[in-house]
């Protein structure tokens, strides 16, 4: 059983277009994160959500819109994809606190 | 600002030679300094949770140490498969609800047969 799922896996798109990436756990956990992963490999923490409650913002342009329907689901809205949007995100999940499970990835492609 | 640096970027070693990796630390408060192990194309997996000063975790060839100011990932006899890349991240004594991890830039390893 995957303990957090992420769709879809690849994401090719054009400049301008509206995508949206979607991540379920199945862990039971209430707190959901999205994070960004830039081409040097940096891992950064774009969102959280607590029962699904927004809970940390990090300083995202607003062309992005996180929405969690359930506290299983945090789904990811990008409006007016940019090239420098293009990386991959990782959606985690994890209990009150501690280790984060991680997703597969979604590698986000702008052309 | 939290902040984790993590040294060497690259480490190459052959089959059996052990090593360890780097990760130095900033953070108002340290709830929690985890190691993580990412696998080409695969999300982030994780290895250990060191909490205070002076303890240790093991997992098979790897232990990972932590002090006030930094931790170790010691690789002993490394295998082929242990060839990965391996980050640091810590978690502030923060707020209920706000347990973002601060990750380095991570370290490759690469073990050669």
């Amino acid at each position: 059983d995957t303990a957090v799922s992420q769709t879809p896996k690849y994401l090719v798109t054009q400049m301008g277009n509206d995508k949206s990436i979607k991540c379920e756990q199945n862990l039971g956990h209430d707190t959901m994160y999205w994070y960004k992963q830039d081409s040097k490999k940096f891992l950064k923490i774009m969102f959280s959500y607590n029962n699904k409650e927004l809970i940390i913002n990090e300083t995202v342009p607003n062309r992005f819109s996180p929405k969690s329907p359930d506290k299983a689901h945090l789904n990811l809205h990008i409006n007016s994809l940019e090239l420098g949007d293009s990386a991959v995100y990782f959606c985690a999940s994890s209990p009150d606190f501690g280790y984060q499970y991680f997703g597969p990835g979604t590698r986000l492609t702008v052309t | 600002e939290d902040q984790v640096t993590q040294s060497p970027e690259a480490l190459r070693l052959q089959e059996g030679e052990s090593s360890s990796l780097n990760c130095s630390y900033t953070v108002s408060g340290l709830r929690g300094l985890f190691w993580y192990r990412q696998d080409p194309g695969k999300g982030p997996e994780f290895l250990f949770t060191l909490y205070s000063a002076g303890e240790e975790k093991e997992k098979e060839r790897l232990k990972a140490t932590l002090t006030k100011k930094e931790s170790f990932l010691h690789i002993t006899a490394p295998k082929p498969e242990d060839s990965a890349t391996y980050l640091c991240a810590v978690q502030a004594t923060v707020a209920f609800g706000n347990e973002k991890l601060t990750f380095g830039t991570g370290t490759r390893l690469t073990i050669i047969p």
